[in-house]
């Protein structure tokens, strides 16, 4: 079973301050993913990477970046914290086709 | 692009009901899918998946037959129970520029009452 896990699970942020939220794999997957959870939208895709040291754009990466410092870690930033950022982050692993999500962390942002 | 459609958002049934949600897809070629399921707290979690016209997924009693006729992959299970009770997504995979990125429903919440 793949182990991904998240830090924090939960955080309150200030509008404007940085966040970053972290992953964390265990079992030496290429791919790793961060998604946002908004009711009304299902997951959507920020940013991926295939490879340390390299992070690619999804679907909706404005106001977010994307760090990959090594096989097991990948983060997500967010330089200035806005109110519509407000949601459920996901990150995930892939092998084989199938992605493997994290606990996911709850963000609040006021 | 491509799209996953779920008809509905909310399902409510009281334990030994039939269970039916449906999925229907928009996407060029053959994208593999997805029934990921969601318990409070949790990520998603991979119910089963198929990769090909008539393939069956199966697991804890749930299955889903891909149709490539009518771009469908509708989950069923015949006798549900409160445990079953989750947020349930159905994904594809993005077969083009091999992101393999997953593209997913709005889900569909299911209330089990005992």
């Amino acid at each position: 079973e793949a182990a991904v896990t998240q830090s924090p699970r939960s955080k309150v942020a200030v509008t404007g301050g940085k966040v970053t939220l972290s992953c964390h794999q265990t079992n030496n997957h290429d791919y790793m993913y961060w998604y946002r959870q908004d009711t009304g939208h299902g997951l959507r895709l920020i940013h991926y990477s295939y490879v340390a040291d390299s992070t690619e754009k999804g679907d909706i990466p404005d106001g977010y970046k994307a760090s990959r410092p090594s096989q097991e870690n990948f983060s997500l930033i967010l330089e200035l914290a806005s109110l519509s950022q407000t949601a459920v982050y996901f990150c995930a692993s892939r092998t084989g086709g199938t992605q493997y999500f994290g606990p996911g962390t709850r963000l609040l942002v006021l | 692009g491509d799209s996953v459609t779920q008809t509905e958002g909310q399902v409510a049934l009281s334990e030994e009901d039939f269970l039916t949600i449906h999925c229907n897809y928009s996407a060029s070629g053959y994208p593999t899918l997805f029934w990921y399921v969601q318990y409070p707290g949790e990520g998603p979690q991979l119910l089963f998946r198929a990769s090909r016209d008539k393939e069956k997924g199966s697991s804890r009693g749930f299955e889903a037959t891909y149709d490539k006729g009518t771009t469908s992959f509708h989950l069923r299970k015949a006798s549900v129970q409160e445990s079953d009770s989750a947020v349930y997504y159905c994904a594809l995979s993005d077969i083009t520029g091999n992101t393999g990125k997953l593209i997913f429903g709005l889900g569909t919440t299911l209330q089990v009452q005992p």
